[in-house]
C-alpha cells in the first residue's frame, strides 16, 4: 500500500522569505503522480502544483516549485517570496498511474500548517 | 460553474442520531469522492464512485457509514447512528473521470456529534 508522510506539523516563514515543506512517500509503483494541495482557513482545497513521476524536471508554478527526488521518494514544496495569503495547511498527495487499479485514489499526507509572519 | 456543492456546511447533532451529508458534483463529472478530515488521521478517502457505481469503499470506517449516488448529480453520505468520534470535516470532490488528475473539492461539511 502507498503511504504519504509529512513530518512537519507546523512551519513558519517571514513574509518575502522562502520556505520548504517536506513530503516523503512509499510506493512500489513506477508510474504515479504527486500533488500539493493548499487548504486555507476557508477549508477549500486548492491544487497548487503537480508532478508526473516519469518527468525528471521539477514542476514550477510561479512562486511554487517542487524538489522531486524519485529515488529517495521525496517531494518537497518550495514557496518563494512568501505572502500572507500563503498561510494555510498544505497537503502532499499521491496518485497511482493510469495503469493501476488504484488510479482513482488520492492518498494524502497529514498536512503541514504554514504560518506567514508579516 | 458553481463548483462542487455540499450541504449542509455545518451540522451539529447528538450521539445516536442519523446524519446525512449531501453532495452535488460539477455537471459532467463522472467520478465522485468522499473524504473525511480529522486532526488525528488527516484526509482520508472514504469511498469513490464512477458513473454512479461505487468503485472502492475500503475507506469506509464501519457499517454505520453508507454512501449512495442515485444519479450523476447527487450523492449522499449517511452515518447511522452517529458517534462523537465521527466529528470531522467531510469533503466531497469530483473529477471528469478517474483518470483525470485533478480533483475538484467542495467546501466541506463540518460535522459535530455531541
Amino acid at each position: 500500500a502507498q503511504t504519504v508522510t509529512q513530518s512537519q506539523p507546523e512551519m513558519s516563514v517571514q513574509e518575502a522569505e522562502t520556505v520548504t515543506l517536506s513530503c516523503t512517500y512509499d510506493t512500489s509503483e513506477s508510474d504515479y503522480y504527486l500533488f500539493w494541495y493548499k487548504q486555507p482557513p476557508s477549508r477549500q482545497m486548492i491544487l497548487v502544483i503537480r508532478q508526473e513521476a516519469y518527468k525528471q524536471q521539477n514542476a514550477t508554478e510561479n512562486r511554487f516549485s517542487v524538489n522531486f527526488q524519485k529515488a529517495a521518494k521525496s517531494f518537497s514544496l518550495k514557496i518563494s517570496d512568501s505572502q500572507l495569503g500563503d498561510a494555510a495547511m498544505y497537503f502532499c498527495a499521491y496518485r497511482s498511474g493510469h495503469g493501476s487499479s488504484n488510479t482513482g485514489k488520492l492518498i494524502f499526507g497529514q498536512g503541514t500548517t504554514l504560518q506567514v509572519k508579516p | 460553474d458553481a463548483g462542487v456543492i455540499q450541504s449542509p456546511r455545518h451540522e451539529v447533532t447528538e450521539m445516536g442520531q442519523e446524519v446525512t451529508l449531501r453532495c452535488k458534483p460539477i455537471s459532467g463529472h463522472n467520478s465522485l469522492f468522499w473524504y473525511r478530515q480529522t486532526m488525528m488521521r488527516g484526509l482520508e478517502l472514504l469511498i469513490y464512485f464512477n458513473n454512479n457505481v461505487p468503485i472502492d469503499d475500503s475507506g469506509m470506517p464501519e457499517d454505520r457509514f453508507s454512501a449512495k449516488m442515485p444519479n450523476a448529480s447527487f450523492s449522499t453520505l449517511k452515518i447511522q447512528p452517529s458517534e462523537p468520534r465521527d466529528s470531522a470535516v467531510y469533503f466531497c470532490a469530483s473529477s471528469p473521470r478517474p483518470r483525470v488528475l485533478r480533483r475538484f473539492f467542495g467546501p466541506g461539511t463540518r460535522l459535530t456529534v455531541l
